[in-house]
This record gives C-alpha cells, sequence and structure tokens, in this order.
C-alpha cells in the first residue's frame, strides 16, 4: 500500500527557532499534500493545502508567513514552523494525496521550550 | 454548529458486542465519507470510506450513509479489546481534492 513517511518523528527545540519538517510519499507521486495540526485530546486541524510547484493554500487563521510550505517535487513537501513559540508545540501530520483518499504519514511532535 | 460532528464518547463497549459509533455533518456538498481510528500518539489509519448511501461492509467493519440524513455512521461487530482508540469520521468535497474536515473523534473502550 500507499506509504508516507515523515522527519523528523519528534523534535525538542528553544523558543525562536525554526523548524522543518518532510512530508515524502515514498511508492507514488502526490501533487497534492496536506498539513494537519492536532493539539491534546482535539481532532486533527486543517492547516494547509501544499500543491506541487505552486503557492499553499491556507486555512482561515493559518499564518502563511509563520509555516513555510515548500512542495518542490510529487513526493517531498516540507513544512518549516518560524520562531517557533510554546503555542505552536502540537503533533504535525501529513497526508498526501492519492485518487479517492489520502495517505496519512506517521506525524512529527513537535514540543517548543 | 460544526460542520462535522460526533460524540467525544467515551464508549465502553464489552469484548465481543457490537460498537456503533454516529456522526453527522453539514455541508451537503460532501461526497465522500471516511472513518479512521487513531490510537494514542498515532497517525490516523483508514477503516473504511463510503460514497454512496447504503452500507458497505469490510470484514467486521460496516459503514452506513444516509446524505438525505447527513448521517454517516460505523459499526464494530465482534469488538475486540485491539479496537480501544479514537475514531475520527471525516467528510470531503470533492471539488476540494482529498482535503478533509475531522470531526472530534470518539474514544471507543473495549472492556475484556
Amino acid at each position: 500500500g500507499a506509504v508516507v513517511s515523515q522527519h523528523p518523528s519528534w523534535v525538542i527545540c528553544k523558543s525562536g527557532t525554526s523548524v522543518k519538517i518532510e512530508c515524502r510519499s515514498l511508492d507514488f507521486q502526490a501533487t497534492t499534500m496536506f498539513w494537519y495540526r492536532q493539539f491534546p485530546k482535539q481532532s486533527l486541524m486543517l492547516m494547509a493545502t501544499s500543491n506541487e510547484g505552486s503557492k499553499a493554500t491556507y486555512e482561515q487563521g493559518v499564518e502563511k508567513d509563520k509555516f513555510l510550505i515548500n512542495h518542490a517535487s510529487l513526493t517531498l513537501s516540507t513544512l518549516t514552523v518560524t520562531s517557533a513559540h510554546p503555542e505552536d508545540s502540537s503533533f504535525y501530520i501529513c497526508s498526501a494525496d492519492r485518487d479517492l483518499d489520502s495517505a496519512f504519514g506517521p506525524g512529527t511532535r513537535l514540543l517548543v521550550l | 454548529q460544526k460542520e462535522v460532528e460526533q460524540n467525544s464518547g467515551p464508549l465502553s463497549v464489552p469484548e465481543g458486542a457490537i460498537a456503533s459509533l454516529n456522526c453527522t455533518y453539514s455541508d451537503r456538498g460532501s461526497q465522500s465519507f471516511f472513518w479512521y481510528r487513531q490510537y494514542s500518539g498515532k497517525s490516523p489509519e483508514l477503516i473504511m470510506s463510503i460514497y454512496s448511501n447504503g452500507d458497505k461492509e469490510d470484514g467486521r467493519f460496516t459503514a452506513q450513509l444516509n446524505k438525505a440524513s447527513q448521517y454517516v455512521s460505523l459499526l464494530i461487530r465482534d469488538s475486540q479489546p485491539s479496537d480501544s482508540a479514537t475514531y475520527l469520521c471525516a467528510v470531503n468535497r470533492f471539488t476540494a481534492g482529498n482535503k478533509l474536515t475531522f470531526g472530534g473523534g470518539t474514544r471507543v473502550l473495549v472492556k475484556p
């Protein structure tokens, strides 16, 4: 089946630093990938749609200058959390579009101290 | 009103019994519907997808969709302790690609 990987699986950083998270589709090409965020005991909330070769589309309330998305190839999208703060600590999950459904990555847990 | 609503639970069922989960959605334009299972600290994994009214069965799982009532459900037969997880309902409009809107999830506890 389709496999999506994320790297790193977890990261701890100091407040003010930037963190890059990679999302790769390993055995299929994905022109569209999605980035979700999940806070403890809450559901997944879509942050943005990442389109290969074009600018990402951000959901209402998500700061595009803080969460930089780059979808440089059909198998890789990156999310960079710039100047991370403790309130950005969350579980970040990507998914890659495939036909009628999406394949989810294993998630990246970010802790900002 | 939330776009996708689920009872947060926990839904406690004895081992071997049927667990029944419900989900309602507000967007009549929704075209595809999914049930995901999420274990604590893990990413969601797809259990079922359903696109047309009626029932769809896959092993111990049955999804039911009623677009007129904007309602989708999931039945888990012969529940096992390993089914203990949070079940997420998600809906999608084809025109938006596979951009999913998730419900809050229902936590299921299967007791041996």
